[in-house]
This record gives C-alpha cells, structure tokens and sequence, in this order.
C-alpha cells in the first residue's frame, strides 16, 4: 500500500517568506508526527497529533511554526518569516491506533536563502 | 532528560566484516527502543525494536540489538556486512507516555569498503 507521502520533496524559499509543507499519512494512521533533521542530525520532535488535535506541540521552536490536521489526515507545517536557520529536512510520520511503531515519510527538504 | 547518544559519528567496516553501532541512552524507567535506517534521498526505515522481553532482537536484513539496562545501551549488530548497508543509523527512545513520540542519537554514518 502507499506509504506516508510529503510534498514538495523540495522547497527553496527567501529570508522572511511564508512556506507550508504537506503530509499525507498512511490511510486510517491516527497519529502524525513532524520532526527535523538538520544537517548532520538526527530527527528532532517537533508536534504530534491525534486525530485533528495537537496532542504534543512542545518542540515546536517558536511561534513562527504552526501546523494544522483539520480533518484528521492530511497535515500541514507552516512557517512564517523563514529564517536561514529554518533550512533543514521536515519530516512527517504516521502511526496506527494502538501500535508503537512511527512510518515515515521522504521529507521536505526547505532551503531558505 | 531522555536523551540518545551515539558516540561514533562515522564507522567504515570491510564487506563481509562483523558490525556493531553504539547507542547509550538516558531514560527514567525501561524505554522503549528504535534502531532506524536513512539512505540517502530514503525515508527512515525501521530495522528493529525494543519494548520488553527477551533482549535480544532480530530485525530485518540480518540485523539484531541487544538491550542492555545496567549498561544503558542497545549495541547494533550484524555479523557480516553487504555493500548495501552502506546508509546512516540512528539509535531512538520512544516516550512511554500516549504520544510514544521518538528521542533521536545523531546517528552514525556506515561506510563500506569493498
């Protein structure tokens, strides 16, 4: 079946420009996860949602990151007023009710100049 | 705090050579615990997991970790590499709360030399 999918698979964007990055999780995966990788890191935890609600959104940075799942599927990541330091992969998974294990998707990879 | 560390940023190993990843983490009660795989232009992909049980775990393409509480860790191990495993790995601790959101090492970078 398809797996977790998240477009673009690449965003170039300037200093101070808006950007919002798509995940399509796995059909009927009630929880969805973002992270971001920076270069040389591992994944760090940005929100998690079950269902529409934000259940966890303590790794968001700031306020400058917003993320919505309005009907409990599709999520998006939005970043206003980019900044250089934004540019990293954004990943997105998905898990099943009642599992522990987290699908992931091929991340966005965001450049801001 | 939770937290993940995986000592050696990069490891090369001859292949059909013998492998073992580090990973040493911090956590308050038993983790759970991840071994991820991250080819490049790839998704991370689960190789195996870690929840209780028997501490010795098989994953997929010939790969096993063993937990170990008194030492704090979850080695990585293959007993001969392929060419094709030529990928970054990364060590994680899942958050024993509902969110079981995930606690990433930095990963470590395997190169294999033919």
């Amino acid at each position: 079946g398809a797996g977790v999918s998240q477009t673009p698979s690449n965003k170039v964007t300037e200093k101070g420009k808006y950007v919002e990055l798509r995940c399509d999780p796995i059909s009927g995966h009630t929880a969805l996860y973002w992270y971001r990788q920076s270069l040389g890191q591992g994944p760090e935890f940005l929100i998690y949602f079950q269902g529409t609600g934000a259940a966890d959104d303590s790794g968001l940075p700031n306020d400058r990151f917003f993320a919505v799942r309005p009907e409990g599927s599709v999520s998006t990541l939005k970043i206003q007023r980019t900044e250089r330091g934004d540019s990293a992969v954004y990943l997105c998974a998905s898990r099943p009710e009642h599992t522990d294990t987290q699908y992931f998707g091929p991340g966005t990879r965001l450049t801001v100049l | 705090a939770q937290s993940v560390t995986q000592p050696d940023i990069h490891i090369t190993v001859s292949e059909g050579a013998s492998l073992e990843l580090r990973c040493n983490y911090s956590y308050g009660a038993t983790p759970y615990l991840f071994w991820y795989v991250q080819s490049p232009g790839q998704g991370l992909q689960l190789l195996l997991k870690y929840f209780s049980g028997d501490t010795l775990v098989q994953g997929i393409k010939g790969f096993e970790a063993e937990f170990k509480r008194s030492q704090s860790s979850f080695n990585l191990r293959k007993p001969s590499v392929h060419w094709s495993d030529a990928a970054e790995y990364f060590c994680a601790v899942g958050m024993m709360d509902s969110s079981y959101k995930l606690i990433f090492g930095s990963g470590t970078r395997l190169l294999v030399r033919p």
